[in-house]
């Protein structure tokens, strides 16, 4: 059965922390892996993995895939308050037009000031 | 326009009440989706339209009704809800092709009394 786990489920740091989220999966035909970023709404989209070792990058974040060890890590460094949120791990399976998203549980981050 | 717009942002309705939820995005995306997410849990998808076609339904209960008017436009009608069905919907859009980064829309926080 495909699976996507994170972990860890919850994490504290503080301001100007480094953290780094990890996110592996076992999909048959894995077509690329999704990074979210969810507040008190709507998910929102920060990275779209597809080729291992590559990495992506956007400000303080960044991201990067292996898909040999099947796995992604999500860095952020010098957190700051407004970086709490839970960070989402998705990956898209190569199954046609079947565009169902295998999600993990995701990653509760708090950053104290 | 890069938003996907969804209303209302909150809807309280009774078990006997028909309500609509919309969606809109003028992304010029052809694949849209209908997710429900409970408290500290990942995206539930619930349906997919693919091309205004619907794709996935996945065994979603006939008190939702999903509706895609054009390529731009999707609902879900709601009749007899139980109270158990509230929750956070989500629309979300992707284009086609390999590129599968779904944007999601800020969500309808769906309470039953």
């Amino acid at each position: 059965e495909d699976k996507v786990v994170q972990s860890p489920l919850s994490l504290v740091v503080h301001e100007g922390d480094t953290v780094t989220l990890n996110c592996s999966y076992e999909v048959t035909n894995f077509r690329s892996l999704l990074w979210y970023k969810q507040e008190k709404k709507a998910p929102t989209f920060l990275f779209m993995l597809t080729s291992s070792g590559i990495e992506k990058k956007s400000g303080r974040l960044s991201s990067i895939l292996d898909k040999k060890e099947l796995f992604s890590i999500l860095n952020i460094t010098a957190t700051q308050t407004g970086d709490s949120a839970v960070y989402l791990c998705a990956v898209v399976p190569n199954a046609g037009n079947n565009r169902k998203l295998i999600w993990g549980l995701g990653t509760s981050l708090a950053v104290n000031p | 326009d890069t938003e996907v717009t969804q209303t209302p942002k909150h809807l309280v309705m009774g078990m006997t009440n028909k309500k609509s939820l919309k969606c809109e995005q003028h992304m010029g995306h052809r694949a849209m989706y209908w997710y429900k997410q409970k408290a500290k849990k990942p995206p539930e998808l619930m349906f997919v339209y693919s091309y205004e076609k619907l794709s996935i339904n996945e065994s979603v209960p006939s008190r939702f009704s999903p509706e895609c008017p054009n390529s731009s436009l999707l609902n879900l009608h709601l009749h007899a809800l139980q109270p158990e069905d509230s929750a956070l919907y989500l629309c979300a859009s992707t284009t086609t092709g390999n590129n599968n980064e779904q944007f999601f829309g800020p969500g309808t926080r769906l309470t039953v009394l």
